[in-house]
């Protein structure tokens, strides 16, 4: 079964362009997380979220969980090399089991 | 803080032998979580544990995987015989076990089964 599904697949942009992916689920979450893998490394928080319609930001990175909580988007501004990677979202229903999403990947080309 | 370490970084074994995977969860993180990367599939939960015990391991793909973590700083899992199908890269995972806190990664181990 299928819980979460993050969109798109797959990135491929310039440097200095905006950008959304997007993470989705027929489920409501307690809480839910975003975290970045480069190649070779395990993944690393980004930001975690727990409350409807919330919205943090993280430097260009600006992040919201929807309102029903069943959603979330994460949006970078001016996008860089370094931002490249593989965005995952992870959620979770009691704070103990973590169920991730099959990722964005990620490009920026300078 | 060291994080979490995992060894061995690369495993590259022959079908039908016998696999250890280990891992050192960082110091005072009392949950301890094995996942399975593939291309296909992605980030699989395969067991997790709180205070050293095994509280769901319903992601074990099959009877040849089996985990154990003997104490707060230790934990392997075994794949007895491995097969081709079994290649994939292993991370482990540790955290303070209460709400919202960050899982914390190891590099992963890369295993090929040929």
């Amino acid at each position: 079964t299928q819980l979460l599904e993050q969109s798109p697949q797959f990135l491929s942009i310039q440097e200095g362009e905006n950008l959304t992916v997007y993470c989705n689920s027929s489920s409501v979450f307690s809480s839910l997380q975003w975290y970045r893998q480069e190649p070779g490394e395990g993944p690393v928080l980004l930001v975690t979220v727990v409350t409807g319609g919330e919205v943090k930001k993280l430097k260009r990175l600006t992040f919201q969980f929807g309102d029903a909580r069943k959603d979330s988007s994460l949006h970078i501004t001016a996008a860089q090399p370094g931002d490249t990677g593989l965005y995952l979202c992870v959620v979770s229903y009691n704070f103990n089991k973590f169920y991730f999403g099959s990722g964005t990947k990620l490009n920026v080309k300078p | 803080d060291a994080g979490v370490i995992q060894s061995p970084r690369h495993e590259v074994t022959e079908m039908g032998q016998e696999v250890t995977l280990r891992c050192k969860p960082i110091s005072g993180h009392n949950s301890l979580f094995w996942y399975r990367q593939t291309m296909m599939r992605g980030l699989e939960l395969l067991i997790y544990f709180n205070n050293n015990v095994p509280i769901d391991d319903s992601g074990m793909p099959e009877d040849r995987f089996s985990a154990k973590m003997p104490n707060a700083s230790f934990s392997t899992l075994k794949i007895q015989p491995s097969e081709p199908r079994d290649s994939a890269v292993y991370f482990c995972a540790s955290r303070r076990q209460s709400s919202n806190t960050e899982a914390f990664f190891g590099q992963g181990t890369r295993l090929t089964v040929v």
